[in-house]
């Protein structure tokens, strides 16, 4: 039971280059999240999923694209990387909210840098 | 506009005693409130979480207190061990949504 797994763990952008980080997780859950952690700032939602098939805008969705074909994968896409994306970029996935305090499981984490 | 917020960047306890970690919220509509863990190059982990409706929740060392009306909430943690260190984030969450506080850097001191 691998739980929640990203791939890469780093990389290098050039502005203005695409790429798509993954997110995978085994343990059946329909809810999956994608964050941004900046230093001195806490974890900010960037897109979410409410099962297979769907996503919605979290809380800075700019200059970012999801998509959630199966229900273990989340794909965050950016199509034109900027210095500002530079981040620490965190997949999460939970159970339905509601039971047993919305618990979110983490994966380890992507450090992008983009030049 | 910060809706959770932890104005302690830092914190340094002595090993052994407890650590006391503060954090404020505006939205009353939050329904739970949680606690994350955090080591360097390692995604969070759940610690603990106490339901809007409840006051205290514990898990073995770990405490958490909820006071509505001052919109406040706080971690305990008895008796504080070096593997403790880390950042602890606290967290509110209304339906899917989450929203983290900036963190709180706990050194526990031999």
């Amino acid at each position: 039971n691998a739980g929640v797994t990203q791939t890469p763990k780093f990389r290098v952008l050039k502005t203005g280059q695409s790429m798509t980080l993954l997110c995978a997780q085994d343990m059946n859950h329909e809810y999956m999240y994608w964050y941004r952690q900046d230093p001195g700032m806490g974890l900010r939602l960037i897109h979410y999923s409410v099962g297979e098939g769907t996503t919605a805008k979290g809380e800075v969705p700019d200059g970012y694209n999801v998509s959630r074909l199966k229900k273990q994968n989340f794909l965050l896409g950016l199509e034109s990387a900027a210095p500002s994306q530079t981040s620490v970029y965190f997949c999460a996935s939970s159970l339905s909210p509601g039971q047993g305090g919305d618990e979110q499981f983490f994966g380890p984490g992507t450090r992008l840098t983009v030049l | 506009d910060q809706q959770v917020k932890q104005n302690s960047p830092s914190l340094s306890v002595q090993e052994g005693r407890i650590s006391i970690l503060n954090c404020d919220y505006t939205n009353s509509m939050f329904d739970y409130f949680l606690w994350y863990k955090k080591y360097p190059a390692e995604g969070p982990t759940f610690l603990i979480s106490i339901s809007s409706i409840k006051d205290k929740n514990e898990d073995g060392r770990f405490t958490v207190f909820l006071n509505k009306s001052a919109k406040h909430l706080s971690l305990h943690i008895v008796p504080s061990q070096p593997g403790d260190s880390a950042v602890y984030f606290c967290a509110a969450s209304r339906y899917v949504k989450i929203i983290f506080g900036k963190g709180t850097r706990l050194h526990i001191l031999p």
